[in-house]
């Protein structure tokens, strides 16, 4: 079945750069109608949506956040990865990678989720 | 973008019960409306979606409706496993975003 990992440091000192890995298996999502998406959550709060990317290489960003985000991917979208600039406090949050079903419009499968915090 | 309210924040109520949980949009979204069920610790789970199909799987208990601006999930009869935090989400236009959370707990 889909399985989604997230992977990478759990804590960054503000001003850093965050960098997270999602290593996406069991699923085929490089031949469209699945885009590949970062979503974080803050504690006590409903999630936040931070970017996706589609098997073109078309990405789409929250503008809230797009001035500081890179998502990319690997060729067979197996390897999905963030980049978050210039972090605070703001940031601190568990970060999940998922797939964006765009045919029905859903979030379907989700990784476990990572906690980054930021902190010197 | 468009914000999702959600009422109530948290609800209290037995195993048995039936409830409702509501969510607004601030703009029509049509049926583009999500729901997710999450638990402490745990990545949200997908129960509903285009606001009133249940996804595979999922008990017929919890019930989706709405269109436009307002949406519901119901659950019919409580179970214990069900009390957990609800999200809608919507999915009509990017930046997609979430509600603030229902969190049902037990009476």
């Amino acid at each position: 079945q889909v399985q989604l990992q997230e992977s990478g440091p759990g804590l960054v000192k503000p001003a850093q750069t965050l960098s997270l890995t999602c290593t996406v298996s069991g699923g085929s999502f490089s031949s469209g109608s699945y885009f590949l998406s970062w979503i974080r959550q803050s504690a006590g709060k409903g999630p936040e949506w931070i970017g996706h990317i589609y098997s073109s290489g078309t990405t789409n960003y929250n503008p809230s956040l797009k001035s500081r985000v890179t998502i990319s991917a690997d060729t067979s979208m197996s390897q999905l990865s963030l980049r978050l600039n210039s972090v605070t406090a703001a940031d601190t949050a568990v970060y999940y990678c998922a797939t964006y079903f765009d045919i029905l419009s859903y979030f379907d499968y989700w990784g476990q989720g990572v906690l980054v915090t930021v902190s010197s | 973008d468009i914000q999702m309210t959600q009422s109530p924040p948290s609800l209290s109520a037995s195993v048995g019960d039936r409830v409702t949980i509501t969510c607004r949009a601030s703009q029509s979204i049509d049926t583009y409306l999500n729901w997710y069920q999450q638990k402490p610790g745990k990545a949200p789970k997908l129960l509903i979606h285009a606001a009133s199909s249940r996804l595979s799987g999922v008990p017929s208990r919890f019930s989706g409706g709405g269109s436009g601006t307002g949406f519901t999930l119901a659950i019919s009869s409580l179970q214990p496993e069900d009390f957990a935090t609800y999200y809608c989400q919507q999915s009509y236009i990017p930046p997609f975003t979430f509600g603030q959370g229902t969190h049902l707990e037990i009476k």
